[in-house]
């Protein structure tokens, strides 16, 4: 297993278009997160699965996103209606378990234009 | 909410020399975990270290250390004898113990660069 993986590395898209965003984690692990960052800032939590169930979702997270998790296993991000606010870095994590060590994705650049 | 804050957005010393990071947060909660996170440009965060809110003990980690202060909120990062693969982005962040539904909650970040 070569860690977690997100897909694509860069995307770039008109205003108005929709996005969608793959995370494939480590395997053997059940939790899986989305976060977004922005130049300058730390990331920011969007969303949490565990295993297929999404149990968490961040007020920041707008109706013009949605994820999911089939099968618990990957993951997709799907941003509607993109506006040029939604240019950001999307992060993908993964952990085993409560609280343990998240392994971050290299993330999926977004620039909206 | 827990919030984090990283006062330095921008750190320069000397390859070999040793660099101290700061961090503070705000909790209600008693039982949490802090991690330190290194970002390298254009590639994945990684851990660095992590602190159990339940230990005294300061965890380390080979030329890593931290120096948490539960009593103030404080929980520095140390980098001792540190090298040019040390340049890069570091984040604070914060867990509850009791749920980790919510995510880690990240710094600002600092900017650490190392000098040749």
């Amino acid at each position: 297993d070569t860690g977690v993986s997100q897909d694509p590395r860069h995307k770039i898209t008109k205003r108005g278009q929709n996005v969608t965003f793959r995370c494939d984690p480590i395997s053997e692990h059940n939790r899986l997160y989305w976060y977004r960052q922005t130049l300058g800032q730390g990331p920011e939590f969007l969303t949490y699965f565990q295993n297929e169930a999404q149990l968490e979702k961040s007020r920041l997270l707008s109706d013009r996103f949605s994820a999911e998790r089939p099968k618990g296993s990957f993951s997709t991000l799907e941003i509607q209606r993109t506006e040029q606010g939604d240019s950001a870095m999307y992060l993908c994590a993964s952990s085993s378990r409560m609280n343990a060590e998240a392994f971050f994705g290299q993330g999926t650049r977004l620039t909206v234009v | 909410a827990q919030t984090v804050t990283q006062s330095q957005p921008e750190m320069s010393v000397q390859e070999a020399e040793t660099v101290t990071l700061s961090c503070t947060y705000d909790t209600s909660e008693s039982n949490y975990y802090l991690f330190w996170y290194k970002q390298p440009p254009s590639r994945q965060m990684i851990l660095v270290i992590r602190q159990e809110a339940y230990k005294q003990q300061n965890a380390t980690e080979n030329r890593f250390s931290v120096n948490f202060q539960k009593a103030a909120k404080s929980f520095s990062l140390k980098i001792s004898d540190s090298q040019l693969g040390d340049t890069a982005m570091y984040f604070c962040a914060f867990i509850y113990s009791g749920g980790g539904a919510d995510g880690l909650t990240f710094g600002k970040g600092t900017h650490l660069i190392i000098q040749p």
